[in-house]
């Protein structure tokens, strides 16, 4: 048990719906990260929060997406008008930033999203 | 842009054998590397990391990677594998923009 939660775990929509996943990282980290993976792939990195704070989306994320933590605990990720290409596994995770945990990042199990 | 390569896209060995896998990153300053594993249906686990001293680094499961700096490679190794290693592999390295960059992974296959 990681500790990062996730909701929900599977997802199936029609093509053109809107989906929202939710993300608890865990307690006290201060920074919340979103990646999305697909099979026989990688991890890729769509954004990330410090606090309540979004400092980086990469050029992944249209704005089709959103993502927030309003109160720098947990995070919604919200995909608008979804097309068949957004389907993948939409992963969270979060990190400590101190001296002694340094940058390692912790990943929930992930919800996967499959658009019809 | 930072980069990861993962050189083995599928490896099958048997039991017993000895692991080597490529990463090689590409960002010519300081760095910190990861090694992740994802078991099947399972989420990612942190499998060992360096961020300095000693380039040698030790993770759970009998795990080492060795950074050599002017290779700017982390290879991840294992004397001895087991049937329970089967899984997939992630290089990742944190360096620069504040999130980390993933290789494309390494499916780890062990036959009894």
């Amino acid at each position: 048990d990681t500790g990062v939660s996730q909701d929900p775990r599977h997802k199936i929509t029609k093509r053109g719906q809107n989906v929202t996943f939710r993300c608890d990282p865990i307690s006290e980290h201060n920074r919340l990260y979103w990646y999305r993976q697909t099979l026989g792939q990688g991890p890729e990195f769509l954004t990330y929060f410090q606090n309540e704070a979004q400092l980086e989306k990469s050029r992944l994320l249209s704005n089709r997406f959103s993502a927030e933590r309003p109160k720098g605990s947990f995070s919604t990720l919200e995909i608008q008008r979804t097309e068949q290409g957004d389907s993948a596994m939409y992963l969270c995770a979060s990190s400590l930033t101190d001296s002694l945990s340094g940058n390692t990042i912790y990943f929930g199990e992930g919800s996967w999203l499959t658009v019809v | 842009a930072q980069s990861v390569s993962q050189h083995n896209h599928h490896v099958i060995l048997s039991e017993a054998a000895s692991l080597e896998l490529g990463c090689n990153y590409s960002y010519g300053g300081t760095v910190n590397l990861f090694w992740y594993v994802q078991y099947p249906g399972q989420h990612l686990q942190l499998l060992l990391k360096y961020f300095s001293g000693d380039p040698l680094v030790k993770g759970i499961k009998g795990f080492e990677a060795e950074f050599i700096k002017s290779k700017f490679s982390f290879n991840l190794r294992k004397p001895s594998v087991q049937w329970s290693d089967t899984a997939e592999y992630f290089c990742a390295v944190f360096a620069g923009r504040r999130a980390l960059t993933f290789g494309s992974g390494t499916r780890l296959q062990v036959q009894p």
